[in-house]
């Protein structure tokens, strides 16, 4: 799978939109570029991920460049309980077996 | 999204006892679960891939005779920490792989349990 590097930490202003970047510059074609986030001491909580288009649910919206090799989650109105680790993975999905590999992910503080 | 339930949510026991983690998956079937491991101020690390109905992979580096991983049914699965040592105390985090999401593989996870070995 792709490596993927992202900013170690970043802040962002209550209410505000929050933009975490992911640049995974050796991105296959068939890899998705996936988002999770982990909030102190709890498991990681998916939420969204994509192969070329750019896509949104209820959490977030991910940006992903026409070259595939950068992306960007944006949280719309971030909230203090937004405060969390973000993971950026890339992966290619195959039927069994596939497992995600962390890295160290982007720490956002959301300040009041 | 899927949801994926962890039993206990923490544990404490003394060292050389042994300790079983559950992982169910609630509302979906799940051939293929993970278990992670994750120490303080760190990233989460794969410890071993479960498969239903056959033998885990384990990462390397990981024991497998310590970390001994039963997956019987399709959302079921548990880790049992043999032996534990004060070395052994961490946060767990199973996985599993949802096959109705579009490419096939989202994983959710679990909870976590925190192993504290005294």
């Amino acid at each position: 799978d792709a490596k993927t590097t992202q900013p170690t930490s970043m802040d962002c202003a209550e209410g505000r939109a929050a933009n975490l970047p992911c640049n995974h510059s050796t991105i296959s074609g068939n890899e998705y570029v996936y988002w999770y986030r982990q909030i102190h001491s709890q498991g990681p909580q998916y939420i969204i991920h994509g192969l070329k288009n750019n896509e949104t649910n209820e959490m977030a919206s991910l940006i992903i460049t026409e070259d595939r090799k950068s992306s960007t989650l944006i949280l719309p109105h971030a909230t203090l309980r937004d405060t969390a680790v973000y993971y950026c993975i890339v992966r290619v999905d195959l039927e069994a077996g596939n497992m995600l590999t962390f890295g160290g992910g982007t720490r956002l503080m959301v300040k009041p | 999204g899927a949801v994926v339930s962890q039993h206990p949510s923490w544990v404490i026991c003394k060292s050389g006892t042994s300790v079983k983690i559950e992982c169910r998956s609630l509302d979906f079937q799940a051939t293929t679960m993970f278990w992670y491991r994750q120490f303080p101020k760190q990233s989460l690390m794969l410890m071993a891939t479960s498969n239903e109905g056959s033998k885990a992979t384990y990462e390397q580096g990981v024991e497998k005779d310590k970390f001994l991983i039963n997956h019987a049914s399709l959302t079921l699965s548990t880790l049992t920490v043999t032996s534990a040592h004060p070395e052994d105390s961490s946060f767990y985090i199973c996985s599993a792989r949802d096959p109705r999401t579009s490419g096939g593989a989202t994983q959710y996870f679990g909870p976590g349990t925190r192993l504290t070995v005294l």
